[in-house]
């Protein structure tokens, strides 16, 4: 499976946006690009996934390069809710199982 | 709905009992999983399922089995608990990939010590 590179760890202030990157430089065609979140002292949650578009949902936004090697996750205002460790995984289309393969993420840290 | 339900929240074990970790899900979806999560490091897959009757290892399965009999259910069984399984563990599920690609739901984790 193809690896995704993330910075151990951000800060933002909070009400301002976040930019979280992500590097994936191996990705194939059929990768989906998917973040997930993990608040403290809780099971991950699905924050938005996209292939090659530019998406956009009620908790964040998806930038993705036009080469797909990498992708950024925007929170448009941070707030003290969103600190978490934040993961970037690809999910492979197509037959077989799709798992989800964590890495150890970015913990991002909002100063109020 | 419920969603993804784990049970219990919280065990301790003595090292060589056994247990099983019970995950259930009401959205009808086909794939589950279970992962284990030790301090400061990500998700690690230990055992996953595309349905009913169909189970396969992931990356960490050694002492620990699963069965998928329904739908709904995927329990996990440690036969004999070690230390080392002391982690937080957490099921998921997903609608099958091919209808349509989408995130995977989370239970809320059972919190395993085995002194």
């Amino acid at each position: 499976d193809a690896k995704t590179t993330q910075p151990n760890s951000m800060e933002s202030n909070e009400e301002e946006p976040v930019h979280l990157p992500c590097n994936h430089s191996t990705i194939s065609g059929t990768d989906y690009i998917h973040w997930y979140r993990q608040l403290p002292s809780q099971g991950p949650e699905y924050v938005i996934h996209g292939l090659t578009s530019n998406v956009n949902n009620r908790m964040a936004s998806l930038a993705i390069a036009e080469d797909r090697k990498s992708s950024t996750l925007i929170l448009h205002r941070a707030t003290l809710r969103d600190a978490a460790v934040y993961y970037c995984i690809l999910r492979r289309w197509g037959t077989g199982a799709n798992n989800l393969f964590f890495g150890t993420g970015t913990r991002l840290t909002v100063i109020p | 709905n419920a969603g993804v339900t784990q049970t219990p929240k919280f065990q301790v074990l003595k090292t060589g009992q056994s247990m099983t970790l019970q995950c259930a899900q009401d959205m009808n979806h086909e794939y589950m999983s279970w992962y284990r999560q030790d301090p400061g490091m990500g998700l690690r897959l230990i055992h996953y399922s595309v349905g009913a009757g169909i189970t396969d290892q992931g990356e960490v399965p050694n002492g620990y089995n699963v069965s998928r009999s329904t739908t709904e259910d995927f329990p996990l069984r440690l036969l004999s608990a070690a230390p080392s399984q002391t982690s937080v563990y957490f099921c998921a599920s997903s609608p099958f990939f091919g209808e349509g690609i989408g995130g995977y739901t989370f239970g809320s984790g059972t919190r395993l010590t085995v002194v």
